[in-house]
């Protein structure tokens, strides 16, 4: 199953509402998917899995929706800490794949 | 607490072997399936494959299936990954990754550092 996460990068400001979006080549079984946050030189951090349930100590800023082939990360306001690599995975289908990921960076 | 300590950074030639070491601690070893995942420079992650450390069955991704080689000890809590034939692609970071859930081998949550091997003649 293919991942493909939109927009590549998205540009935006401390406080507003990020939503990136992952599309899948065919339906994730299950609804399987979970959402990584990643920064430099660091391994990557689970934010939610199930596609809408939040992992443990993640803030309530950070939401994933979704079902099929469209699932999407919404992150309400953004706080500084928040500007990363964010990658979506799929596990419903086998193998497991990842998307290309999309980059959130300071407007 | 979970912990992940991973081996140090190897430098390969082409055509030669890396085996990477993934020592977990703080939680039941075989109760977690362990994945091992890796990044190119300035890329993307790649699932490699996972290992059930109770019964040592293993699932490959197909990009991988024949070159890599996944074994654990249940004596020392430890998990290996060795790739074989090595080429200048294969420089990248690895990682191994838990499983967030018992016995299942769906997604990693806890991480180790990661271990960069770097393929130069």
């Amino acid at each position: 199953t293919v991942l493909t996460q939109s927009p590549g990068t998205l540009s935006l400001s401390l406080g507003e509402r990020a939503t990136l979006s992952c599309r899948a080549s065919q339906s994730v079984s299950n609804n399987y998917l979970v959402w990584y946050q990643q920064k430099p030189g660091q391994a990557p951090r689970l934010l939610i899995y199930d596609a809408s349930s939040r992992a443990t100590g993640i803030p309530d800023r950070f939401s994933g929706s979704g079902s099929g082939t469209d699932f999407t990360l919404t992150i309400s306001r953004l706080e500084p800490e928040d500007f990363a690599v964010y990658y979506c995975q799929q596990y419903g289908n086998s193998p497991i794949t990842f998307g290309q990921g999309t980059r959130l960076q300071i407007k | 607490q979970v912990q992940l300590v991973q081996s140090g950074a190897e430098v390969k030639k082409p055509g030669a072997s890396v085996k990477v070491t993934c020592k977990a601690s703080g939680y039941t070893f075989t109760s977690y399936y362990m994945h091992w995942l890796r990044q190119a420079p300035g890329q993307g992650l790649d699932w490699m494959g996972v290992i059930n450390p109770s019964s040592g069955s293993i699932s490959y991704a197909q990009k991988f299936q024949g070159r890599v080689t996944m074994t654990r000890d249940t004596s020392t809590s430890t998990v290996y990954m060795e790739l074989s034939s090595l080429r200048s692609e294969d420089t990248a970071v690895y990682y191994c990754g838990r499983d967030r859930k018992v016995n299942s081998g769906n997604h990693p949550d806890y991480w180790g550092q990661g271990t960069l091997v770097t393929v130069s003649s």
